[in-house]
């Protein structure tokens, strides 16, 4: 059973252009939530998503940024305009269910360079 | 001060002493959670221990909970150096926020062979 699957792994884009982000939670899983880690920081909670449902995006920031997790495929975290400050270690966790008993398995992260 | 703060923010230890960990946190929760973090990789879940629990063990991995004085500690027993990687706890508070987890700043753990 494979674990959680993130792509790409490292991405660099120039400050202005889109960055997409992708997750492939558990299988089995219809939960999942996006993390973004800052150097020296622990991790922010950004958005958390059921299968073509927003749970709650109260961690996102109101520009620039969405999240999906349609029925089919993974769920995709998007960047537009990216800044410098854009810059980050990017999660994404996935769960069976909802709730608090659960926990979360994590990806590998995605980590995005603004230049 | 954040929800979920580690103490200390860094431990550096030999091989084979034990390593405490402690979290503290400000509002009610429904659970918290352990994670270990390895340099440049992802997070590993270590224990979950729910709020009417007290204690919890897995395998060198001790986790107790207080929540009178909302804190929790982590001991690493008879530690070895594949240990050597940041520990963070997180807190879900449950209600309307389940499933968003609330992680603290981690403690670096160094474990000198």
């Amino acid at each position: 059973n494979a674990g959680v699957m993130q792509n790409p792994r490292h991405l660099v884009r120039r400050r202005g252009q889109e960055a997409r982000l992708r997750c492939s939670p558990m299988k089995g899983h219809s939960h999942v939530y996006w993390y973004r880690q800052l150097p020296e920081e622990g991790l922010k909670f950004m958005v958390y998503l059921q299968k073509e449902n927003i749970i709650d995006e109260s961690g996102m920031p109101k520009e620039r940024f969405s999240a999906e997790f349609p029925k089919e495929g993974p769920s995709i975290l998007r960047i537009q305009q990216v800044v410098r400050g854009d810059s980050a270690a990017y999660f994404c966790a996935s769960s069976p269910a909802g709730g608090a008993s659960y926990e979360q398995y994590f990806g590998p992260g995605t980590r995005l360079t603004v230049t | 001060s954040q929800q979920g703060e580690e103490d200390p923010q860094a431990l550096s230890i030999q091989e084979g002493e034990n390593a405490t960990m402690n979290c503290s946190y400000k509002t009610s929760i429904n659970n918290l959670q352990w994670y270990r973090q390895n340099s440049g990789r992802g997070l590993v879940h270590l224990i979950l221990i729910r709020s009417n629990e007290r204690e919890k063990h897995s395998g060198r991995l001790r986790v107790t909970l207080d929540t009178s004085k909302k804190s929790s500690s982590l001991l690493i027993t008879a530690s070895r150096a594949a240990d050597t990687a940041s520990y963070f706890c997180a807190t879900d508070a449950g209600g309307t926020s389940y499933g968003k987890l609330t992680f603290g700043q981690g403690t670096i753990l160094t474990v000198h062979p």
